[in-house]
C-alpha cells in the first residue's frame, strides 16, 4: 500500500468551475497535511497546509482533512487557466522527519 | 528572505561518473531534504539532515549520500552514475520537525 495516494488524473475543468482534489494516505499518525502546485519545468511550490481537522481557506482555495478517514482534500474555486498544473499532497508521517508525496493529479483548466 | 539555493542548475555527466550537488537552505532553517523526481515515480525521499545529523534516510542504494555543515548547508553526492540516476533532485529546507517544507528549483541531472 502507497503511503499517500491521489485521484488519478488528468483533470480537465472550465475556466470558473470548482476542482476537486482528493488524497488518502496511510500512516494513521501522521501530524502535518500539504498541498504543493508543480508547474511544468519548476520545482513544487507550498500552496495549503492543514494540521487539524476540518476545513482550511486561504483565498480560491480550500483545503480539507479527516483525520478519521484519513483523508486530505483540494478544492479550487473560480478556476483560472494559471491553474493549470501538477497538484502534490504531501504528508508527514509520525515521528518521520520526512514528506511523503502522492504521484500528483494533474489539473488543466480550459478558457 | 533569499529561498533554497541549489547548485548547479543543470548538470550533464556519463556513466561511472560522480557528481556533488549543493544546497544552501533559507536562512534560519536547518533541516534539509533531499528528493529524487522522475516522471516514473515521482517525488522520492532520499535523506534528511538537521543540524549535521542525518535523521531520515529513503530506500535509495549507497551510492547515493549526502552530509550537512554547521551553517546548515547540504551536499549530496551519487558515485558510480547509472543512466537511471538521470532526474530532478530537489533539496528542500524547513524549520523543524513538521514544519512547512520549502524547495529549491532543483539540479537537473542527466546521465548520458
Amino acid at each position: 500500500q502507497k503511503e499517500v495516494e491521489q485521484n488519478s488524473g488528468p483533470l480537465s475543468v472550465p475556466e470558473g468551475a470548482i476542482a476537486s482534489l482528493n488524497c488518502t494516505y496511510s500512516d494513521r499518525g501522521s501530524q502535518s497535511f500539504f498541498w504543493y502546485r508543480q508547474y511544468s519545468g519548476k520545482s513544487p511550490e507550498l500552496i495549503m497546509f492543514i494540521y487539524s481537522n476540518g476545513d482550511k481557506e486561504d483565498g480560491r482555495f480550500t483545503a480539507q482533512l479527516n483525520k478519521a478517514s484519513q483523508y486530505v482534500s483540494l478544492l479550487i474555486r473560480d478556476s483560472q487557466p494559471s491553474d493549470s498544473a501538477t497538484y502534490l499532497c504531501a504528508v508527514n508521517p509520525y515521528n518521520d522527519y520526512k514528506l511523503s508525496f502522492g504521484a500528483g493529479t494533474t489539473v488543466t483548466v480550459r478558457a | 528572505k533569499a529561498g533554497v539555493t541549489q547548485t548547479p542548475r543543470y548538470l550533464i555527466k556519463t556513466r561511472g561518473q560522480q557528481v556533488t550537488l549543493s544546497c544552501s537552505p533559507i536562512s534560519g532553517h536547518r533541516s534539509v531534504s533531499w528528493y529524487q523526481q522522475t516522471p516514473g515515480q515521482g517525488l522520492q525521499f532520499l535523506f534528511e539532515y538537521f543540524s549535521e545529523t542525518q535523521r531520515n534516510k529513503g530506500n535509495f542504494p549507497g551510492r547515493f549520500s549526502g552530509r550537512q555543515f554547521s551553517n546548515s548547508r547540504s551536499e549530496m553526492n551519487v558515485s558510480t552514475l547509472e543512466l537511471g540516476d538521470s532526474a530532478l533532485y530537489l533539496c528542500a529546507s524547513s524549520g523543524g520537525t513538521n514544519e512547512k517544507l520549502f524547495f529549491g528549483s532543483g539540479t537537473q541531472l542527466s546521465v548520458l
